[in-house]
């Protein structure tokens, strides 16, 4: 129940294209989602963030879609460009539940986009 | 740059052997959270601190500790290390380790045991 589940593990977007990457969960109890960004040799880095009484979230190229019957969530990366090429991470938390607050993580994808 | 430094950046040492990773949170910051990251098993969450108190464990081993001191900083004790705990260790801070405060995370400790 404490696990997310990421998808896909690595994704290749031309320049321009859109990114897609899904996370689910089975924990009803989680109410925080964030997305990580990890560059090589750094440390994850916040992307962006949705709680669920909300079912999308955009700030600028990036957006979250979700779908809170279906616990699944979703990050967009619309005109995709080679420096977004990175592992990103998706991850979610709750008060309740077992996770006490602190963040559950997804595999991660990592993401190369093509000049 | 986050603000959090983890020192040292790189350390290698022997199986059976014990070391002590160092993590200094953001200026302000309250909370310390020690994950650790593999390629089997992702980024996962060890343990945190919030104003010198342990408040969460999370898949930490019996043979790690950590302790958070009254300037604020962490250590993250290994001992009796195996081949299997190398891996990167990340700190990360937040400013009151509540559920939504958002996690800095810093460079990590690269530990390679041989």
């Amino acid at each position: 129940q404490q696990q997310v589940k990421q998808s896909p593990q690595s994704l290749i977007v031309q320049k321009g294209g859109i990114s897609i990457i899904n996370c689910a969960y089975e924990n009803t109890a989680f109410d925080y989602f964030p997305w990580y960004q990890q560059f090589p040799g750094k440390g994850p880095a916040l992307l962006i963030a949705i709680r669920p009484d909300v079912s999308e979230k955009k700030e600028g190229r990036f957006t979250i879609s979700f779908n809170k019957s279906a616990k699944q969530f979703s990050l967009h990366i619309m005109d995709s460009q080679p420096g977004d090429s990175a592992t990103y991470f998706c991850a979610a938390s709750g008060v309740d539940g077992g996770s006490q607050g602190n963040l559950i993580f997804g595999k991660g994808t990592k993401l190369s986009v093509k000049p | 740059d986050s603000g959090v430094t983890q020192t040292p950046k790189h350390l290698i040492t022997a199986t059976g052997q014990r070391v002590t990773l160092r993590c200094s949170p953001r200026s302000g910051d309250l909370s310390v959270y020690w994950y650790q990251q593999s390629l089997d098993q992702g980024l996962q969450f060890l343990i945190q601190y919030y104003n010198g108190e342990e408040r969460a464990k999370g898949n930490i081993l019996e043979r790690f500790s950590a302790q958070q001191f009254p300037d604020l900083h962490s250590e993250l004790n290994l001992s009796s290390l195996e081949l299997g705990d190398s891996a990167l260790y990340f700190c990360a801070s937040s400013a009151q380790g509540l559920t939504y405060n958002e996690q800095f995370f810093g460079p990590g400790t690269r530990l390679t045991v041989l």
